[in-house]
């Protein structure tokens, strides 16, 4: 069954560094996600992106943030300077259409020190 | 503010036992999902609903939307303990939102 992967599954960075969490959707979907879970609370929306552009995003979503599909598999999402409380469960997701149906990765754990 | 509030957070049952777990809100939403969560794990998704008071089976899972599209229920009955684990409700206000609000979550314990 085709699924949605994430690399690394775990990463470790210093305050300050930059970090590119790596994902790629399953390969006939057309939207894609990233939402992040940070310990012991609720999953929580990131951004979408369909048709190589962000469709919504977030509050969360700053300018430190930024998502790109640099080829046909990869979506990455950026996190230009990391702070301590970008520490949490980064999970990519995708759809083959609009509709609800959501797959999502197993996830990135990100933490900052 | 939480949008979607899920009720009870955790709950622990003997094996075969049923057990229901809410999800609620003072927000209509145009259609509500149910996930389970694994440690170290993404969610993966068990139900969409979109009509309200539409009921949907999976097995010995039940899943109600309520009539007024702001609250869901998730009932398993006889329940096992491959049913452990978070269960989590999300939601869409508008057809055509991107974003997925989440409950926190009810974290299921069956017991052999």
């Amino acid at each position: 069954e085709p699924e949605v992967t994430q690399t690394p599954s775990h990463q470790v960075t210093q305050m300050g560094q930059e970090v590119i969490l790596r994902c790629v959707p399953i390969s006939n979907h057309l939207y894609f996600y990233w939402y992040r879970q940070i310990l012991g609370q609720k999953v929580e929306f990131l951004v979408s992106f369909y048709n190589n552009e962000i469709s919504e995003k977030s509050e969360i979503f700053d300018d430190q943030f930024s998502v790109e599909r640099p080829d046909g598999s990869n979506f990455t999402l950026k996190i230009r300077s990391t702070k301590l409380e970008d520490s949490a469960m980064y999970f990519c997701a995708s759809s083959p259409n609009g509709t609800p149906k959501l797959f999502f990765g197993s996830g990135t754990q990100l933490s900052v020190l | 503010t939480q949008l979607l509030e899920q009720s009870p957070q955790f709950l622990s049952i003997q094996e075969g036992e049923n057990l229901t777990v809410y999800c609620n809100s003072s927000s209509v939403f145009s259609s509500l999902q149910w996930y389970r969560q694994e440690p170290g794990e993404g969610p993966v998704l068990l139900v969409t609903v979109v009509t309200g008071g539409e009921v949907k089976k999976l097995k010995r899972l039940t899943f109600q939307f309520g009539d007024a599209r702001k609250d869901s229920s998730l009932h398993i009955t006889a329940a096992q303990t491959g049913d452990t684990g978070l269960y989590l409700c999300a939601g869409r206000l508008r057809s055509n939102d991107y974003k997925l609000s989440f409950g926190a979550g009810t974290t299921v314990t069956v017991r052999a």
